[in-house]
């Protein structure tokens, strides 16, 4: 099956600190979403980016298909910013795979 | 209005037990997965089911039954529970026909503890 991974595993930054999240694929994909889980275990969408970039407030997501890797862009960051960063990736219809995940703590 | 809802939200039983997990989205999504979350963080695929029909039935041992009885609803029912089955289950809900295709909207989770 499609490998997800995704580095680092662990980060931690000073409020206001920006940061780059990686996640590698090993094979094309359909989609491929990025996800936050806060303390509380709550998970939240943040992209759907098979390609390309898109941006949301300090956060945007760039994908670059043809090279098998997606980029999540954490600026200015905030306490509130923590918690694991997810990326999922469908290669076959309803079937969504998910990375280890990149665990970010923000210190104020 | 929650999206997608669980219940419970808790559960702690002992080994050997049955029990059910009941999942709820009002989305009108056609798609429903079953998630499992260790310890680790790791968020493992169980299954999934489009339109009632099951597509991903990932390696999970027969004591894990899903059941969907309508596009709305798909029910995760543990028989003879043991301790590795402690973890959290995250029910999901996607549209295959609209776009962007197949958002995942996750329910809040379900925590099981085996004891």
């Amino acid at each position: 099956g499609i490998q997800v991974e995704q580095s680092p595993p662990d980060l931690i930054l000073q409020e206001g600190a920006n940061s780059t999240l990686r996640c590698n694929f090993s094979d094309s994909v359909n989609n491929l979403q990025w996800f936050h889980q806060n303390p509380w275990g709550q998970l939240i969408n943040l992209f759907y980016i098979p390609s390309g970039t898109k941006q949301n407030g300090r956060l945007s997501a760039t994908t670059v298909a043809t090279e098998r890797y997606s980029l999540l862009y954490i600026s200015s960051s905030q306490t509130t910013d923590s918690g694991v960063y997810f990326c999922a990736v469908e290669r076959a219809l309803n079937d969504m795979r998910f990375g280890a995940g990149t665990r970010l703590t923000v210190k104020p | 209005d929650t999206a997608v809802s669980q219940t419970p939200k808790y559960l702690v039983t002992q080994m050997g037990n049955d029990k059910s997990i009941k999942c709820e989205q009002n989305l009108g999504h056609d798609t429903m997965y079953w998630y499992k979350q260790d310890s680790k963080k790791f968020l493992k695929i169980m299954f999934s089911y489009n339109n009632k029909e099951l597509i991903i039935n990932e390696t999970v041992p027969n004591r894990f039954s899903p059941k969907s009885p309508d596009k709305a609803h798909l029910n995760l029912h543990i028989n003879s529970l043991e301790l590795g089955d402690s973890a959290v289950y995250f029910c999901a809900s996607s549209s295959s026909a609209s776009y962007p295709r197949n958002t995942i909207y996750f329910g809040e989770g379900s925590w099981l503890t085996v004891v």
